[in-house]
């Protein structure tokens, strides 16, 4: 599975959009783009995946570069329950997700 | 229930016993998945079961960890003669058959050992 890369912590002020970035530079062609959250002290919840197309969902946008060696999530109107670890993996299949450290998304009123 | 079910959600006990936990996966979903997850660090991989395959246990971290998943349903995850480096939050999720379905978990076990 290909590594990923993201910002251990970022700050996001409630009703704006939030957009985390993850380098995937290495991602090979079958591999997905996975998004997760965590939640303190609860388990990680599935966002959203994408392949090579840009996705939407009722919880957020992928964005997926052309080169799809970068991608960026997007939740439109932040509010203060999107505060959470968010969790960029790369992989082809839903098998065995190598997870990394995340980002700390901190919703500020 | 409409997602994964964990038992008992926190287990305090001495070194040197031994603890099963429990998961109850989402009704119809064909592959288990365990998870360790320590305090501030992402999800370390322990064991993988998908219908009638025999499990991937490569993440298991010593042989004193082994898991079973009767009926195609329930998992318990043991661990023998617990160590104090086993404390951490043991998740479970499930998954549909066929690649790329995403995986659900439950709220995990937090596990500590005195």
């Amino acid at each position: 599975d290909a590594k990923t890369t993201q910002p251990p912590s970022m700050d996001c002020a409630e009703g704006r959009a939030a957009n985390l970035p993850c380098n995937h530079s290495t991602i090979s062609g079958n591999e997905y783009v996975y998004w997760y959250r965590q939640i303190h002290s609860q388990g990680p919840q599935y966002i959203i995946h994408g392949l090579k197309n840009n996705e939407t969902n009722e919880m957020a946008s992928l964005i997926i570069t052309e080169d799809r060696k970068s991608s960026t999530l997007i939740l439109p109107h932040a509010t203060l329950r999107d505060t959470a670890v968010y969790y960029c993996i790369a992989s082809d299949s839903n098998y065995q997700l190598i997870w990394g450290a995340g980002t700390k998304l901190i919703i500020k009123p | 229930g409409a997602g994964v079910s964990q038992s008992p959600s926190n287990k305090v006990t001495e070194k040197g016993k031994d603890v099963e936990l429990r998961c109850d996966p989402i009704s119809g979903h064909t592959a288990l998945y365990w998870y360790r997850q320590s305090l501030g660090q992402g999800l370390e991989f322990l064991i993988y079961f998908q219908g009638n395959s025999a499990p991937d246990k490569s993440g298991l971290p010593s042989d004193r960890f082994s898991a079973e998943r009767t009926g195609g349903s329930v998992s318990t995850l043991t661990i023998q003669r617990t160590q104090q480096e086993d404390s951490a939050v043991y998740l479970c999720a499930s998954t549909l058959l066929g690649s790329n379905q995403p995986q659900h978990f439950g709220d995990g076990t937090r596990l500590s050992i005195l």
